[in-house]
């Protein structure tokens, strides 16, 4: 099976634009969960996705946001980009709805904010 | 709530094992993780254990639990190079992982 992709890979902005990154779950998984990694704040929970519907989020503000389509691929989006924004953006997924099911990660999406 | 706490650093020589340890404060964590990362990539999961067991073994890797103190460890038998990265721990709970900051692994010849 292919394993978790996100695109892009690398991706500049500048303040105050907005960025939409992509993630493509392994086949069958169901649950998609985005993070945030940054060398200060380490690895944070952005929100998680089941079957289309936003499950749980983290403490991000409004400006973060996502949604699920129907084959499982989800979406987020980061609007009025800031310079703290900068951060590898991870993907995890996972098969079902349980909360012991094991969640793999794709490679990530950096992005950095000038 | 929940917060997991690792050490930062850990330096150790080729061959030797080498000793992760990890707390966290969420005793109804079901499942503890850990996962690995390289420089530039994701997050590889390495290992996982379920709370109701003390100890699982996966070739070189093996996990403790004490679910008394809320520690988690992860023992690396016969460290090699290529084990150099960064070690997280994580629980999970309410569908999302809490992580500690993770442990930079430097192994030396």
């Amino acid at each position: 099976k292919a394993g978790v992709t996100q695109t892009p890979r690398y991706l500049i902005k500048t303040r105050g634009q907005q960025v939409t990154l992509s993630c493509s779950p392994i086949s069958g998984h169901r649950s998609v969960s985005w993070y945030q990694q940054t060398p200060g704040q380490g690895l944070q929970f952005l929100f998680e996705y089941f079957s289309e519907t936003q499950r749980n989020k983290g403490n991000f503000p409004g400006r973060f946001s996502g949604r699920q389509f129907s084959n499982s691929r989800s979406e987020m989006n980061v609007s009025t980009l800031e310079l703290g924004d900068s951060a590898l953006y991870l993907c995890a997924t996972r098969q079902g709805q349980g909360n012991q099911e094991t969640q793999y990660f794709g490679p990530g999406t950096r992005l950095l904010v000038l | 709530g929940e917060d997991v706490e690792q050490s930062l650093f850990l330096s150790v020589r080729e061959g030797d094992s080498s000793v992760i340890n990890c707390t966290y404060t969420d005793s109804s964590s079901t499942y503890l993780y850990w996962y690995k990362q390289e420089p530039g990539a994701g997050l590889q999961l390495l290992t996982y254990i379920f709370s109701n067991m003390d100890m699982k073994q996966d070739q070189r890797l093996t996990v403790l639990l004490n679910k008394k103190d809320k520690h988690l460890s992860l023992r690396i038998a016969d460290t090699q190079t290529g084990d150099s990265a960064i070690y997280f721990c994580a629980e999970s709970m309410d569908y999302k992982l809490s992580f500690g900051a993770g442990t930079t692994v430097t192994v030396r010849a």
